[in-house]
């Protein structure tokens, strides 16, 4: 099992939709969680951190889920601007005191007038 | 934001020379840096943890002696890949961390879109 997995979609929808994004991680013993946004051929940029009690920005909120751990995504009243791949990152502590960030392979998300 | 400068943004090499990448962190101290690869449509694969002043930590099956690692200052580290080959070229980023562990935040360079010949 891969530590990180997300659907790689993609996510087809037209502009104004509600749509979800999830991802699992394996590591029980990870301990912070964060969704990046990545355009084609740029690089990553945070989105936002994802907080044990949820947390909203704007039109997007994240939720973590630790007893089954995963992560949420949701992007409200989605706007063209929106299409991206969207990567989830989760940390654990390495041997040695290292935290260490996997990224999940991303979902793409394509929004359509 | 943060601000993280890689350079360059785009490198195209003949087989067997050697390409050095910098990642500067401009606003902040980074004493943890990361050096990712990225092959098209797939995730970013962690190849090395750059500490400064220490030598750096490779993942499995990336070659110490292939992607030299250096992090000489708190705001600069370096990735050569040495006697480059056509199966190296990737696209390269660097990314700096700011604040404290485990919630210290990522900034990523630009990346570097490496093509050998």
């Amino acid at each position: 099992r891969k530590e990180v997995e997300q659907d790689p979609g993609p996510f087809n929808v037209p502009e104004g939709a509600t749509v979800a994004f999830n991802c699992t991680y394996s590591n029980s013993a990870s301990q912070s969680f964060f969704w990046y946004r990545q355009d084609c051929r740029k690089e990553p940029k945070l989105l936002m951190s994802v907080y044990s009690s949820g947390n909203e920005d704007g039109r997007f909120t994240a939720q973590l889920n630790r007893a089954s751990q995963y992560i949420s995504l949701l992007i409200r009243d989605s706007k063209l601007s929106d299409s991206a791949t969207y990567l989830c990152v989760v940390k654990h502590v390495r041997t040695g005191g290292s935290y260490i960030p996997t990224f999940g392979r991303g979902t793409s998300l394509i929004v359509h007038p | 934001g943060a601000v993280v400068s890689q350079h360059p943004s785009w490198v195209i090499c003949k087989s067997g020379t050697s390409v050095k990448i910098e990642c500067r962190s401009l606003d902040f101290q980074a004493t943890t840096m990361f050096w990712y690869r990225q092959f098209p449509k797939q995730s970013l694969m962690l190849m090395a943890t750059s500490n400064e002043g220490s030598k750096a930590t490779y993942e499995q099956g990336v070659e110490k002696d292939k992607f030299l690692i250096n992090h000489a200052s708190l705001t600069l580290s370096t990735l050569t890949v040495t006697s480059a080959h056509p199966e190296d070229s990737s696209f390269y980023i660097c990314s700096a961390e700011g604040g404290r562990a485990p919630k210290n935040i990522q900034y990523f360079g630009a990346g570097t879109r490496l093509s050998v010949l």
